[in-house]
């Protein structure tokens, strides 16, 4: 079965760092590009990044941009998403997800994880 | 950055019932690269359409997508109990600054 088995909830104190992690199964992981989307609380979706496992090139939103680091472990089939110091505005569901598309950086996401709940309390 | 504005907010219908959703983009959307996704409770958003109006793999033919340049619709045929859900739309016309819209909710009447 083709999936993405992400790490479980977290909570965690302002200024803590994090790392989850998002796990690919049933493809080739190598050859895929894989992301992570943010989503807030009752809010909608953000793209946040991607990473070619390959050879770990890896591009991030603008909006996310040293903010957060992702990184992969392709011998293992694992892509990470980590903070190195969090805050309270960092509370939200993160989900990795495999873009696709016919056209390069032209992406949907067709494959996605069930989501870490990050939470970010005093 | 393209905004993607998904009107309306919240959708009340009854099963059977064609529902409209709209996605409205602040400039016009390369080739026509937008998704939909529809989110449940507690669950992760699934893929419905991509390129507008292509149906994704194993979503009923009740769902289409259709527009292009700047308008797009998704219309449900006729609405399942499980179809109701958040629905998000998707611009990746873009390269590399993909947005995505705020949201359609749609719900039982």
């Amino acid at each position: 079965e083709v999936q993405l088995v992400q790490s479980g909830a977290e909570v965690k104190k302002p200024g803590e760092s994090l790392k989850i992690s998002c796990k690919g199964s049933g493809y080739s992981f190598k050859t895929y590009w894989i992301g992570w989307v943010r989503q807030m609380p009752g809010k909608g979706l953000e793209w946040m990044g991607i990473i070619y496992p390959g050879d770990s090139d890896t591009r991030y939103s603008p909006s996310f941009q040293g903010q957060v680091t992702i990184s992969v472990d392709k011998s293992i089939s694992t892509t990470y998403l980590q903070w190195s110091s969090l805050q309270a505005s960092d509370t939200a569901i993160y989900y990795c997800a495999r873009p696709n598309g016919d056209s390069l950086f032209h992406w949907y996401f067709d494959l996605w994880g069930r989501g870490t709940l990050v939470t970010v309390s005093s | 950055e393209i905004v993607l504005t998904q009107s309306p907010g919240t959708l009340s219908l009854s099963p059977g019932e064609r529902a409209t959703l709209s996605c409205r983009a602040s400039q016009s959307v390369t080739s026509n690269y937008l998704a939909w996704y529809q989110q449940k409770p507690g669950q992760a958003p699934r893929l419905l359409i991509y390129a507008a109006s292509s149906r994704a793999s194993g979503i009923p033919d009740r769902f289409s997508g259709s527009g292009s340049g700047t308008d797009f619709t998704l219309t449900i045929s006729r609405l399942e109990p499980e179809d109701f859900a958040v629905y998000f739309c998707q611009q990746y016309g873009s390269s590399l600054t993909w947005t995505f819209g705020q949201g359609t909710k749609v719900e039982i009447k």
